[in-house]
């Protein structure tokens, strides 16, 4: 079945630091997959997504690249500030499905 | 903002009692999802409707769990004689048809804590 997988947490960085989190999927055909965000006390936002192969998904200073050749979707972003910080999940939706399918998310810590 | 809204936000119960929770989703959305979410895990999917059908359940979904959609606008999860492992973020979300429901934007969650 299809599954995610992202880097494990938390992440700790310094305000203004270049932030990674990987995320890696198994799924047959062309799944479209996206960055969900969590920040303490809310639900859950969607950050970004993309839809096809090379596809680029960004929002906020985020983004994203679809890479079918590897299965990953790591989210980066250039300057994290203290705001950011906040439980990020990838996921994704199967080629023919309707449910998204969530790694176990990766805690973002950022300190001024 | 007339986001997906979720009723209650919280519920504490006892082992064996039944629960109800409410999903509203937003108007104009007519595919709605069911999700459960443990502490350090992601949301797991539980069971989706489009309009009043519903379409697909979870294993995850045993018989004690049911849920509804009548009229095809809110929905209902109903737990019966809840265990401790019920305990979870209970999250609802909703999307267009089609390619566009790609986007499910979700509500706060339903937190459940059975003792």
């Amino acid at each position: 079945g299809n599954s995610v997988t992202q880097m494990e947490g938390p992440v700790t960085l310094s305000e203004e630091a270049f932030l990674t989190i990987n995320c890696t999927y198994t799924a047959t055909g062309y799944p479209s997959l996206f960055w969900y965000v969590q920040y303490p006390g809310e639900g859950l936002q969607l950050l970004l997504k993309a839809t096809k192969a090379d596809d680029k998904g960004s929002n906020k200073g985020f983004e994203a690249t679809y890479r079918k050749e590897t299965t990953s979707f790591h989210l980066e972003k250039g300057s994290v500030q203290v705001s950011d910080s906040a439980v990020y999940f990838c996921a994704l939706i199967g080629e023919y499905g309707n449910k998204l399918v969530f790694g176990a998310g990766t805690i973002l810590r950022v300190k001024s | 903002d007339t986001g997906v809204s979720q009723d209650p936000r919280h519920k504490i119960t006892k082992r064996g009692q039944n629960v109800t929770f409410r999903c509203d989703p937003i108007s104009e959305h007519n595919r709605l999802y069911w999700y459960r979410q443990t502490l350090g895990q992601g949301p797991e999917f539980l069971t989706y409707f489009q309009n009043e059908a519903q379409l697909e359940k979870s294993r995850l979904l045993s018989d004690r769990f049911s849920a509804e959609r009548p009229k095809g606008s809110f929905s209902t999860l109903e737990i019966q004689r809840t265990e401790q492992g019920d305990s979870a973020m209970y999250l609802c979300a909703s999307s267009l048809g089609g390619r566009l429901s790609y986007e499910q934007y979700f509500g706060p969650g339903t937190r459940l804590t059975v003792t």
